[in-house]
């Protein structure tokens, strides 16, 4: 089993939808996830980090955690053409150790 | 804002050739990460180092070596490059105590 999943896609919602990504992990005392955008042929960037149960919400995005299901979500609101890209799930595990998703391919469409 | 560079965003080099990819962090980070990432196969951890002159080996570290002289830089080698190696490569520097890593640019290097 992987450490982390995400359904890979492509996920495609029209402009000013509601953009909703999925991830799921196998360590259930890890302790830190985070979502990471990454346009096509660029280097992945931190978008969100949350730490405890229940949603953060940062402008139009929200992550949400729910620690008993083991599973992380980030919610796109008002999805806007410059929001396709790819995102990553990553968790901190109790290892010390970083994983990440293989990724989500979102597109939104005009 | 965390800066992280790399040497080269494109790279091309022959079967056999040393290559170096160069990584500079400007934020007195202590934790330092290569990872290359392939289509399908998501992001795969080379090598790390959590402080100046140590490192670790990561999951995929076969064919590779760094080198960290200096706390700010961290360099991966392909001691004899092969095809298998094409691939995009990732530098990525978190300060210790934190989790949050972040990420240079990227080397798109291709071994021909």
């Amino acid at each position: 089993q992987k450490e982390v999943e995400q359904n890979s896609g492509p996920l495609s919602v029209p402009e000013g939808a509601i953009a909703s990504l999925n991830c799921t992990y196998s360590d259930r005392g890890s302790q830190s996830f985070f979502w990471y955008r990454q346009y096509s042929g660029k280097s992945p960037e931190l978008i969100m980090s949350i730490y405890s149960n229940g949603d953060k919400e940062d402008g139009r995005f929200t992550a949400q955690l729910n620690k008993a299901s083991q599973y992380v979500s980030l919610l796109i609101r008002d999805s806007q053409p410059s929001d396709s890209a790819t995102y990553l799930c990553a968790v901190y595990d109790t290892g010390n150790q970083f994983y990440f998703g293989t990724g989500t391919s979102l597109t939104v469409i005009p | 804002d965390v800066k992280v560079t790399q040497s080269s965003r494109y790279l091309v080099k022959r079967t056999g050739e040393k290559v170096f990819l160069e990584c500079v962090q400007d934020m007195d980070h202590e934790n330092m990460f290569w990872y290359r990432q392939d289509p399908g196969l998501g992001l795969r951890l080379i090598y790390f180092s959590y402080d100046v002159k140590m490192k670790e080996k990561g999951d995929i570290p076969e064919g590779y070596s760094v080198s960290r002289e200096k706390k700010e830089r961290f360099s991966l080698i392909l001691e004899s490059a092969s095809t298998n190696q094409t691939s995009m490569y990732l530098c990525a520097s978190r300060k210790g105590g934190v989790h949050e890593q972040y990420f240079g640019p990227g080397t798109r290097l291709t071994v021909t």
